[in-house]
Parts: C-alpha cells; structure tokens; sequence
C-alpha cells in the first residue's frame, strides 16, 4: 500500500528566509503524481504544486520549488523569501496514475516568524 | 467557476441524530471525493466516484457512513446515527478525470454533543 510520511508535524523560519518541507512515500508503481497542498486557516484546501514522476526537472512555481527524489522517494518543498502568508498547514500527496485515490500525508504546520 | 460549494459550512448536531453533508462538484469534473480530517488522523480518503458510479469505498469506517451522487452535480454524505467520534472536517473535492489535481470545497466542520 502506497503511504506518504511527514516526519515534521511542525516548522518555523523567520520571514523573508528559505524553509525545506520534508516528504517521503513509499510505492512500487513507476507512474505517479505528487502533490503539496496549503491549508491555512480558512481551511481552503489549495494546490501549491506538482510533480510528474517521469519528469526529471523539479517543478517550480514562483517562490516555491521542489526536490524530487524518485530513487528515494523523497519529494521536498522549497519556500524562498517566506512571507507571513505562507504560515498554514502543507500537506503532501501522491496518486498513481492507475486510479483516482490521493493520499495525504499526515501535514506540516508552517509559522513565520516576523 | 464557483468552485466545490459544500453546505453547511459548520454543523452540530446531537449523538444519535442524522447528519446529511452536501456537495456541488465542479460543472465538467468527472471524479468526486469525500474525505474527513481530524487531528489525529489527518486527511482520510472515505469514498470517491467516477461519472458518478462509487469506485472505492474502503475508507466508509462503518454501516452508519453512506454516500450517493445521484447526479454529476450533486453528492451527500449521510451518518446515522451520529457519534461524538465522528466530529471532524469534511471535506468535498473533484477531479476532470484527466488532470491531475483534485478541486476541494471549504469543509463542513461537524461537531457530534
């Protein structure tokens, strides 16, 4: 069964400073998406970014970028120049491409400090 | 696109009552999830559709959870009877079957007395 781990259930980095979110997972598929996904206290569920496993090129949106790992299984979030409305809670998510189940990780709660 | 309208947004109810949770998915997506989180068991993956037919509903934790989506636009989640237990958040997402991300409503907050 594919499980995704968060092993820090929580962060703090101080505003405009470099945050690193772990994740790993464990599959034995080849084909795959990973996902991480903010809560913030709204408790709006918003894609922050994705991964194909078959691209070797990290995904990258603006300050955030990830580390993909496939040999392993490790997908880490990178937010640059952290800005007080980063602080939420970071989930990471993986889905094979055979089905439509996404399974989360247990989260991440981000703070910024000012 | 109004996103995944979920009603209500918060809901409290007594042990032993019914407890029906709606969701609008988005107008086109094929996919509709159901999950629940909690604090000690983050986000749970309870039931989810394809073209509004019930692919896999191992994650229902008993006979009292029970899902439909008797339409493309249109799915509930019912409890009954409701336990304090089950007081979490629900929450609602769809997916155009061919891309990647799921869409998620803002929860219901269900809190069981």
């Amino acid at each position: 069964a594919q499980t995704v781990t968060q092993s820090q259930p929580e962060m703090s980095v101080q505003e405009a400073e470099t945050v690193t979110l772990s994740c790993t997972y464990d599959t034995s598929e080849s084909d795959y998406y990973l996902f991480w996904y903010k809560q913030p206290p709204s408790r709006q569920m918003i894609l922050v970014i994705r991964q194909e496993a078959y691209k070797q090129q990290n995904a990258t949106e603006n300050r955030f970028s990830v580390n993909f790992q496939k040999a392993a299984k490790s997908f880490s979030l990178k937010i640059s120049d952290s800005q007080l409305g980063d602080a939420a809670m970071y989930f990471c998510a993986y889905r094979t491409i055979r089905d439509d189940k996404i399974i989360f990780g247990k989260g991440t709660r981000l703070h910024i400090l000012p | 696109d109004a996103g995944v309208i979920q009603s209500p947004r918060h809901e409290v109810t007594e042990m032993g009552q019914e407890v029906t949770l709606r969701c609008k998915p988005i107008s086109g997506h094929n996919s509709l999830f159901w999950y629940r989180q909690t604090m000690m068991r983050g986000l749970e993956l309870l039931i989810y559709f394809n073209n509004n037919v019930p692919i896999d509903d191992s994650g229902m934790p008993e006979d009292r959870f029970s899902a439909k989506m008797p339409n493309a636009s249109f799915s509930t989640l019912k409890i009954q009877p409701s336990e304090p237990r089950d007081s979490a958040v629900y929450f609602c997402a769809s997916r155009r079957h061919m891309n990647t991300e799921a869409f998620f409503g803002q929860g219901t907050r269900l809190t069981v007395v």
